[in-house]
């Protein structure tokens, strides 16, 4: 049962360059979700996908869109890359929005900008 | 301005005896609290929550303590393992969603043979 799958693992990419970031479930879940991580600091939210179909700004959303592309796939493109968006990129999934329905993680991208 | 802080970036525990990782919040209206576990290169995987209508849960080895007036949550780990070593986020919210999860920095636990 893979879970969270991610893809790529590892990204270095030159300032305004653009990439986006694969991201699939195979639970079945409705919701799905990009993080980031940086040093020092909690998981940020940058965007929501409450289920198929809806997708929502999180906590960070400036310089980043999404696309839930069916139920399995949420992917995160970045347009113009810049430095600031340095960072350990989480995708996740839950059943459901509650809280009482924990996320299911994936192992993250790191991406370098340069 | 960090909603949900957890003080100590790390901690270092013997083998056998309790670990006790501490997580404060600041908005008195989170009402559902969560623990997340991390190891280096994976995501976080949920450990234990709990309700602000309790002040205790327990699974296992893994107790969670509430207290809303001090606005203080705990993480207990009895007896710690080696496998234990990790990152721990706690993380809080406000109302009926996992859209608005606020998280603390993590601690590293580090379990001494």
């Amino acid at each position: 049962n893979a879970g969270v799958t991610q893809t790529p693992k590892f990204q270095v990419l030159k300032t305004g360059q653009s990439m986006t970031l694969q991201c699939a479930q195979d639970m079945n879940h409705n919701s799905m979700y990009w993080y980031r991580q940086d040093p020092g600091m909690g998981l940020r939210l940058i965007y929501y996908s409450a289920s198929e179909g809806t997708t929502d700004k999180g906590e960070v959303p400036n310089g980043y869109n999404v696309s839930r592309l069916n139920k399995r796939e949420f992917s995160l493109r970045l347009e113009s890359a810049a430095p600031s968006q340095t960072s350990v990129y989480f995708c996740a999934s839950s059943e459901a929005g509650r809280p009482n329905s924990p996320l299911h993680f994936g192992n993250g991208t790191r991406l370098t900008v340069t | 301005d960090q909603q949900v802080k957890q003080n100590s970036p790390s901690l270092s525990v013997q083998e056998g005896r309790i670990s006790i990782l501490n997580c404060d919040y600041t908005n008195s209206m989170f009402d559902y609290f969560l623990w997340y576990k991390k190891y280096p290169a994976e995501g976080p995987t949920f450990l234990i929550s709990i309700s602000s209508i309790k002040d205790k849960n327990e699974d296992g080895r893994f107790t969670v303590f509430l207290n809303k007036s001090a606005k203080h949550l705990s993480l207990h780990i009895v007896p710690s393992q080696p496998g234990d070593s990790a990152v721990y986020f706690c993380a809080a919210s406000e109302g009926d969603s996992n859209y608005q999860l606020i998280w603390g920095a993590g601690t590293k636990l580090i379990i001494k043979p």
